[in-house]
């Protein structure tokens, strides 16, 4: 079993819809999640991180732990073009060695 | 602010050769990780570098060599290399400490074995 599952999707959406982005991991142990949006042929950036469990906002960015069920989602409102990408989940224990999901692409249609 | 910088950008190499990639951390930064995206999947974590030491280190043979150097930078050194060793290189760098989490990317080296 994998460390961490993520969808590959593709997942398509209209401009405007909100989006909803999960993963499920089998370590209880992880602390620190993160979520990273990743262009085409460019490096991971980083968008949100959360530590342990909770919401956090970031203006049209909502990351969600839930520890209990080892699921994590990231919501984006009103779903831009430039959105679309790959965004990975990431996790890790103690912070330094990360475990990403293989990558949702996201592409929000005009 | 300078950002992650990696080298080359491209790289073609044969079977049983050996690779040095090279990565400048980010202003401020005295961490270094390495990861290893194949196509089509999710970075796999190579190694960290803190300090000029070894910090960590994932699930990948001896072969994998890394260096940091004093002023943060960093070298990822691969022998007899494997057509499975084809895939992007990243590098990411963090300040340490307390946000030693926010891991920051470069763009990557493409590397191709044939």
């Amino acid at each position: 079993q994998k460390e961490v599952e993520q969808d590959p999707g593709p997942l398509s959406v209209p401009e405007g819809a909100i989006v909803s982005l999960n993963c499920t991991y089998s370590n209880s142990a992880f602390q620190y999640f993160m979520w990273y949006r990743q262009y085409s042929r460019k490096g991971p950036e980083l968008l949100m991180y959360t530590y342990s469990s909770g919401n956090k906002e970031d203006g049209r960015f909502t990351a969600q732990v839930d520890k209990s069920s080892k699921y994590i989602s990231l919501f984006i409102r009103d779903s831009q073009p430039s959105d679309s990408a790959t965004y990975l989940c990431a996790m890790s224990e103690t912070g330094n060695q990360f475990y990403f999901g293989t990558g949702t692409s996201l592409t929000v249609i005009p | 602010e300078t950002g992650v910088t990696q080298s080359p950008t491209h790289l073609i190499k044969t079977r049983g050769q050996q690779v040095t990639l090279r990565c400048s951390s980010q202003s401020g930064h005295n961490t270094v990780s390495w990861y290893q995206q194949a196509l089509g999947q999710g970075p796999q974590f190579i190694f960290q570098y803190y300090r000029e030491e070894e910090n960590g280190r994932g699930n990948f043979p001896p072969r994998f060599s890394g260096l940091q150097f004093p002023n943060y930078s960093s070298e990822l050194n691969v022998n007899a290399l494997e057509l499975d060793d084809s895939a992007l290189y990243l590098c990411a760098s963090s300040s340490g400490g307390e946000r030693g989490y926010e891991q920051y990317f470069g763009p990557g080296t493409r590397l191709t074995v044939t």
